[in-house]
Parts: structure tokens; sequence; C-alpha cells
């Protein structure tokens, strides 16, 4: 079976300061991992997606994620916060079988301080 | 394109009362997926269609939810008796034929039970 794991519920930067969003991932079978960005009152809007191509993955909005098997982790980086990233971000896993559903990590809020 | 379409966009009723929730996927796509996010439980998956045939229901609370596909442009995700528990976001969301492919998602409904 698949999960996913998103270390820290909340992370703060400043503005300007490195974002790193952790998630480790299980699966039994090569993964396609994505991230979702939610804001307030919104929908799940795709960041990025990780699909055995190249390990470094460019998404929207300056983000980018690198994963590594060895390490079973796909974490989400942005060299520098704006205040427009604050909102939950979701990392999710789909096994590379017929099934197409994705598996959501639990969220994690991210607070960009001035 | 214009999206996955979701109505309403909030709905308050009272306990006991049915409910129905409406989703039109983007056009194209014969994937569509319905999930439900609560503080508590997060995202999780109620039921997933293929061409308009469910694929997996085991996400589905108990006999008092319900989801039609009668055709690849509509789908309605029903609760009959409504409770208070019920309380929570429900998502729509489709995708493409791609076993990559990512899930696009409605803006979702806030549903309220009284």
């Amino acid at each position: 079976a698949q999960s996913v794991t998103q270390l820290g519920s909340h992370v703060s930067v400043s503005e300007g300061a490195l974002v790193l969003l952790r998630c480790n991932y299980s699966s039994s079978v090569p993964p396609y991992l994505f991230w979702y960005v939610q804001y307030p009152n919104q929908g799940l809007q795709l960041l990025l997606k990780y699909t055995s191509a190249a390990t470094l993955v460019k998404g929207i909005n300056g983000f980018e994620a690198e994963f590594k098997k060895s390490e079973t982790s796909f974490h989400l980086t942005k060299p520098s916060a704006h205040m427009s990233d604050a909102a939950e971000y979701f990392c999710a896993v789909k096994e590379g079988t017929g099934r197409r559903a994705l598996t959501f990590g639990s969220g994690t809020r991210l607070q960009v301080q001035p | 394109d214009a999206g996955v379409i979701q109505s309403p966009r909030h709905e308050v009723t009272e306990m006991g009362q049915e409910v129905t929730l409406r989703c039109k996927p983007i056009s194209g796509h014969d994937y569509l997926f319905w999930y439900r996010q609560t503080m508590m439980r997060g995202l999780e998956l109620l039921i997933y269609f293929n061409n308009n045939v469910p694929i997996d229901d085991s996400g589905m609370p108990e006999d008092r939810f319900s989801a039609k596909m009668p055709n690849a442009s509509f789908s309605t995700l029903k609760i009959q008796p409504s409770e208070p528990r019920d309380s929570a976001v429900y998502f729509c969301a489709s995708s493409s034929t791609g076993v990559g492919s990512p899930l696009h998602f409605g803006n979702g409904t806030r549903l309220t039970v009284t």
C-alpha cells in the first residue's frame, strides 16, 4: 500500500528565506509523486509532478522538488519565500499500477513572516 | 478550459435531509474522483470512476453515501440522510488517461449539517 508522510504540520519562514517542506513516501512499486498547493477556500492546484523522467522537477511559482529513491523522499523547496506563498501544501503519491487515485499526506501549512 | 466545476459552493442543511453535490469534469478527462477534506482526517478518497464506471468505492463511508456518473460530463454525490459528522469540504477532481496524469480539482463544496 502507498502512503505519504509530511513532516511538520506548520512551517514558518521569513520573507526571502529558503522554503523547505518535507515529504516521504512509501510505495511497493515506482511511484508518481505530486505537490499541490491549497489557498483558503479554494481547491488544490498542481505545483509539480515527478513521473520518472528527471529527478529534479521544476514547478510553478519558483518551486522545485527532488526525487531521492534511496531516501524515499520528495521534498519541496523554494529559494526565496514570498508573502503570496502562504498556503497549505500537500504531497501525494500514485503507484505506477492501474490504480489512478492519489494518496495525500496530511498537509503542511506555510506561514511567511514579513 | 473552465476546469472542474462543482456546485453548490456552500450547502447548509439540517440533519436527516438529503444532500446532492454536483460535478462537471474537464472535457476529455475519463477519470473522475470524489474526495472529502476534514481537519481530523485530511483528504480522503471516497470513490472514483473510469469512463463513467465506478472503479473503487471502498472509501464511501456507509450506505448513506452514493455516487453516480450518468455521462462523461456529470457526476453527483448524494448523502441521504445527512448527519452532522458529514460536515466537510467535498472535492471533485478529474484526470486524463495517462497513468502519471495529475488530478485537476474543483473548488469544492463546503457542506454544513446542523
